[in-house]
């Protein structure tokens, strides 16, 4: 079965700095797809970027982008000129059906 | 146009109840799934319904059961409501669910489910 590890509970940056939120996960497949969900305080998921095992370019969605390690099964967010709006709980998903534990992120002024 | 809407936003049951719990997919989606996401962790899949048939499975016992009706809203029924099933229910719709596809899951506000 795939796993997903948020080894980061908790994490802060000050606004417009950058930060990075890692994922690791186990999986014998070799095609796949990797996401990244924001799940404000008012709690509805949203997708922030996704990731095609297949696909060697990293994605890059405006101020976000990932670095995929697929060898390492590595799948980190990071998030650049972080905003107030940015805070939130961060999951990373495999597939689209397993989700890790989470980040809560939480971007000071 | 209307997002994933689901129904009720909040709900308190005792232990042994049973509960449904509804959604509407986004108009033209097929596919819906259903999460259970305990305070603190991320979401667990539950189901996934495709053109009303059961698509996935996740790993929760028979007590919860699905389906998916001919104008593509789902129901998510739990029966014998342990208190461990106090949780956020998450449902998401797509247009056909296949995560190959280039079309994301839209998720809904949840219900949050109590036990007490």
């Amino acid at each position: 079965a795939q796993t997903v590890t948020q080894s980061q509970p908790e994490m802060s940056v000050q606004e417009a700095e950058t930060v990075t939120l890692s994922c690791t996960y186990d999986t014998s497949e070799s095609n796949y797809y990797l996401f990244w969900y924001k799940q404000p305080p008012s709690r509805q998921m949203i997708l922030v970027i996704r990731q095609e095992a297949y696909k060697q370019q990293n994605a890059t969605e405006n101020r976000f982008s990932v670095n995929f390690q697929k060898a390492a099964k590595s799948f980190s967010l990071k998030i650049s000129d972080s905003q107030l709006g940015d805070t939130a709980m961060y999951f990373c998903a495999f597939d689209d059906m397993r989700f890790g534990a989470g980040t809560r992120l939480t971007v000071k002024p | 146009d209307a997002g994933v809407t689901q129904s009720p936003t909040h709900l308190i049951k005792t232990r042994g109840q049973h509960v449904t719990l509804r959604c509407s997919p986004i108009s033209g989606h097929k596919s819906v799934s259903w999460y259970q996401q305990v305070l603190g962790q991320g979401p667990q899949f539950i189901f996934q319904y495709y053109e009303k048939e059961e698509r996935g499975r996740g790993n929760f016992p028979d007590r919860f059961s699905a389906r998916q009706f001919p104008n593509y809203s789902s129901e998510l029924n739990v029966n014998a409501l342990l208190l461990g099933d106090s949780a956020l229910y998450l449902c998401a719709s797509s247009w056909t669910g296949a995560v190959s596809s280039n079309q994301p899951q839209h998720f809904g506000d949840g219900t949050r489910l109590s036990i007490l």
